[in-house]
């Protein structure tokens, strides 16, 4: 099916470990976006690509590095994690019509 | 900048009942506006939307209409089912072409019982 994926679905990892959370789209959207959900704060966004080979910061950029590898991946990098980092890590795609599809997202916990 | 207000949850309701989700927002210019809709362990999914003023979105038997005088966008639904049960999230979209960004409010969880 057409769509968002992501990768991993769950990971633990010990404080200052590093990782790279994958995220790739098969509908040829050109902007990308990596946001983190937190209870009773929604969703914000840590990046965003608008095309490939460009990337932005977005509201909580800190701790975090991204990739736009080409126009279908866009990777979110943990250089050392921080149990603030814990959270649950949603990637999405933004189509002409600005409709944004969500992948189903990775759990990440830090101890 | 720009900032969602969702009223807070969690909503607990019977089946058929009637539903009302508040959401206000602000925002600089003319945002379209959204409601997500998140069932457990999955990710956002689009419900409805709105892209100018008095435009009203629905689906699935849920609607809200874009309020400029009020800067409301509010979620109803007539009768609302078991399988309604889920998380929902107003949210806004500024920006132009492909630097859209969304902003969303902190949602609202809904548990239907039957």
């Amino acid at each position: 099916n057409a769509g968002v994926t992501q990768t991993p679905k769950f990971q633990v990892l010990k404080t200052g470990q590093s990782m790279t959370l994958q995220c790739a789209q098969d509908m040829n959207h050109n902007s990308m976006y990596w946001y983190r959900q937190d209870p009773g704060m929604g969703l914000r966004l840590i990046y965003y690509s608008a095309s490939e080979g460009t990337t932005d910061k977005g509201e909580v950029p800190n701790g975090y590095n991204v990739s736009r590898l080409n126009k279908r991946e866009f990777s979110l990098r943990l250089e050392s994690a921080a149990p603030s980092q814990t959270s649950v890590y949603f990637c999405a795609s933004l189509d002409s019509n600005y409709g944004y599809t969500f992948g189903s997202g990775t759990r990440l916990t830090v101890v | 900048g720009n900032s969602v207000t969702q009223m807070e949850g969690p909503v607990t309701l019977s089946e058929e009942a009637f539903l009302t989700i508040n959401c206000t927002y602000t925002a600089t210019g003319y945002p379209s506006l959204f409601w997500y809709v998140q069932y457990p362990g999955e990710g956002l999914q689009l419900l409805l939307k709105a892209t100018k003023a008095d435009d009203k979105g629905s689906n699935k038997g849920f609607e809200a209409t874009y309020r400029k005088e009020t800067t409301s966008f509010h979620l109803e639904k007539g009768s609302v089912q078991v399988s309604d049960s889920a998380v929902y999230f107003c949210a806004l979209s500024e920006g132009s072409g492909s630097a859209r960004q969304l902003t969303f409010g902190s949602g609202t969880q809904l548990t239907v019982l039957p």
